[in-house]
């Protein structure tokens, strides 16, 4: 069974500093890989996709890598603003029978203070 | 931009209850995904969809639970006889090919 862990749980930073989230998974079986930013109380917002084929994938501050068979993501987020303040998940995409199940991580809850 | 849109954004509904949450997928994609966001927890899969049939459904989904696409634009989610730790938040999503698009989710809470 597939599961995903994310580390750190909660992570502060200054505004204007460059950090880096941590995604790790037990079944490097995997389709895809996903980003997503959740704000509280509210929906999931698409960050990046990666396919099993790729190794890093950016949009903006964002850039996200895959090492598929170490069962690793990291979201590196440059240039941090209080606007990024969020949980950030990172799920993994089921391919085969399962095509297309997200099985998601906890999250890192990041907050940036100006 | 064309987006997943669920309804009603927060429901309260008394123990016992039936609940039929709603979703309208981006037209032209073809699987159709529920999760459930229990306060505090990881988000849960609950059932995939595709062709009109299930094609996949976890432990959670047992006979309380039925999703059906009656018209070929909206898509449900029945919850019948609801219990206390049904409240959650559920999440529709819709996948084309390979990326994964939410809705904003319905905030269910059974009092």
């Amino acid at each position: 069974k597939q599961e995903v862990t994310q580390i750190p749980a909660a992570l502060s930073v200054p505004e204007g500093e460059n950090l880096v989230l941590n995604c790790s998974f037990t079944d490097s079986a995997i389709y895809n890989l996903q980003w997503f930013r959740q704000d509280p109380g509210k929906g999931l917002t698409s960050l990046l996709l990666i396919q099993s084929s790729q190794r890093e994938q950016t949009s903006g501050r964002l850039n996200a890598s895959l090492d598929k068979s170490s069962g690793r993501s990291t979201l590196y987020i440059a240039a941090s603003q209080p606007g990024d303040s969020a949980t950030y998940l990172c799920a993994v995409v089921a391919g085969g029978t399962s095509y297309g199940k997200l099985t998601f991580g906890q999250g890192t809850i990041l907050t940036v203070h100006p | 931009e064309p987006e997943v849109t669920q309804t009603p954004s927060h429901q309260v509904t008394q123990m016992g209850q039936e609940v039929i949450l709603r979703c309208v997928p981006i037209s032209n994609h073809l699987y159709f995904y529920w999760y459930r966001q229990i306060l505090g927890q990881k988000v849960e899969f609950l059932v995939s969809f595709y062709n009109n049939e299930i094609s996949e459904k976890s432990e959670i989904f047992d006979d309380q639970f039925s999703v059906e696409r009656p018209d070929g634009s909206n898509f449900t989610l029945k919850i019948r006889s609801t219990k206390l730790e049904d409240s959650a938040m559920y999440f529709c999503a819709s996948v084309p090919n390979t990326e994964a698009f939410f809705g904003q989710g319905t905030r269910l809470t059974v009092v």
